[in-house]
């Protein structure tokens, strides 16, 4: 079955403890990328990645890191959250960037830093 | 940063009435134009797409029209039922690597 993995589901943490979200795809999608939820503001792009070793910043990239090391994999890195970063994620993938095809959204994290 | 504009933020309608929601946009390429629905818990799903060789796609009671003029695309939803109340996301095309979406409109579909 067609589908983009995001773990955990559901994460509590404290200001400053590292933490990482797994995103997998299964699809041999090139391009992945990393929302944030927040009520009133839709969904804002933090990273996104147009291959392997290839990423660069959305709208809203500060306080993360991704990395693309495999076409399958493209976590997002919080080194030290804050609590300004509690919000739902949602991780992405499509065959071709900028919108232009299908995105096919994992089920979200919901991140809570307290 | 390219501006998405979607409009209501929220929308109640009656079962058996039409949902209109609409978004403006500012880049002038036309490729791929797609609205997503999302429930609540769950990751936006792709429900309607559109690309530029027709103005008008219909699937079912979803149809999506397009106004290049007006650079204006929208999403209609005849006889709306209960199962439609969910958020509504358009996504146009922003000529780049990027994805931007619009704010999101929330239907209810009062039984």
């Amino acid at each position: 079955e067609a589908q983009v993995t995001q773990n955990p589901r559901y994460l509590i943490t404290v200001t400053g403890k590292k933490l990482t979200v797994t995103c997998s795809q299964n699809m041999n999608h090139e391009y992945m990328s990393w929302y944030r939820q927040d009520p009133g503001l839709g969904l804002r792009q933090i990273y996104y990645s147009m291959n392997v070793e290839v990423t660069d910043k959305g709208d809203v990239p500060e306080g993360y890191k991704v990395s693309r090391k495999e076409k399958r994999n493209f976590p997002l890195i919080l080194e030290s959250p804050s609590p300004n970063q509690t919000s739902l994620y949602f991780c992405a993938s499509s065959f071709r960037s900028g919108g232009r095809e299908k995105l096919f959204f994992g089920s979200g994290t919901q991140l809570s830093v307290l | 940063q390219q501006q998405v504009k979607q409009s209501p933020q929220s929308l109640i309608v009656q079962k058996g009435g039409i949902s209109i929601i609409n978004c403006a946009y500012e880049n002038t390429a036309f490729d791929y134009f797609p609205w997503y629905q999302q429930f609540p818990g769950k990751g936006p799903a792709l429900l309607i797409a559109i690309r530029p060789d027709v103005s008008e796609k219909k699937e079912g009671r979803f149809t999506i029209s397009f106004n290049k003029s007006a650079k204006q695309f929208s999403l209609h939803i005849m006889d709306s039922q209960p199962g439609d109340s969910a958020t509504y996301f358009c996504a146009p095309p922003t000529g780049g690597f990027k994805t931007i979406f619009g704010a999101g409109t929330r239907l209810f579909v009062k039984a």
